[in-house]
């Protein structure tokens, strides 16, 4: 079974530009999680989304943060513009029913 | 406050000797505890979890945690270290209330096993 896809794994880019993450998450998992990981830190949730409906966006910085799970399955996540500070590593995660929630690799995002 | 903490951020131990990595939480309710490790440059993969039931609960690669409702902890544990243990562990709890269900995590333990 595959696991969780992102893409790219790694982008650099010049603040105040805009830049987009793109997550597939494993087959038949309802639940997607966007998370941000600042280097030393454990993962920060960014948005979840239950199916193609985003429950809980509370730690979204919606000034410049914005996601979409169209159809329920693939989600993207895009910034615009970037700041200095949002360089991190972006997890994107899936789960299904009350069980654990699998990761994917991330994508880390250096903005210069 | 819901909240997780791992007091050490590197763990050294001596291959074959036994490990543990320590993490102690803060939640109102039952809680939901789970262990995550991440190697470099790759996702957070999932260990173990304790819901309910045994306070010992096993995992994958010979890991296994120890839940104690009194201490408020739930430490990792594995009785030999190996090289390739070495990594960065994560202890989360999971919040949920209202809209909210998500994992809260601490800010990890580094463990390096020397060979």
């Amino acid at each position: 079974e595959a696991g969780v896809v992102q893409s790219p794994r790694y982008k650099i880019i010049e603040k105040k530009q805009p830049v987009a993450f793109w997550c597939n998450p494993i087959s038949g998992h309802n639940t997607l999680y966007w998370y941000r990981q600042n280097l030393g830190q454990g993962p920060e949730l960014l948005i979840r989304y239950e199916n193609e409906e985003a429950v809980d966006d509370s730690q979204l910085p919606k000034d410049r943060f914005s996601a979409e799970r169209l159809k329920g399955v693939d989600s993207t996540l895009k910034i615009q513009p970037a700041e200095l500070g949002d360089s991190a590593v972006y997890l994107c995660a899936s789960r299904t029913g009350e069980n654990e929630q699998y990761f994917g690799p991330g994508t880390r995002l250096t903005v210069t | 406050a819901q909240s997780v903490a791992q007091p050490e951020d590197q763990v050294n131990v001596a291959e074959g000797n036994p490990l543990t990595v320590k993490c102690t939480y803060s939640v109102s309710g039952n809680p939901y505890l789970f262990w995550y490790v991440q190697y470099p440059n790759r996702g957070l993969q999932f260990l173990l979890k304790y819901i309910t039931g045994d306070n010992l609960v096993k995992g994958s690669y010979g890991f296994e945690a120890e839940f104690n409702k009194s201490q408020t902890s739930f430490h990792l544990k594995k009785p030999s270290a190996l090289v390739s243990d070495s990594a960065l562990y994560f202890c989360a709890v999971r919040f949920a209330e209202g809209a909210t269900n998500k994992l809260i995590f601490g800010t990890g333990t580094l463990l390096a096993v020397q060979p």
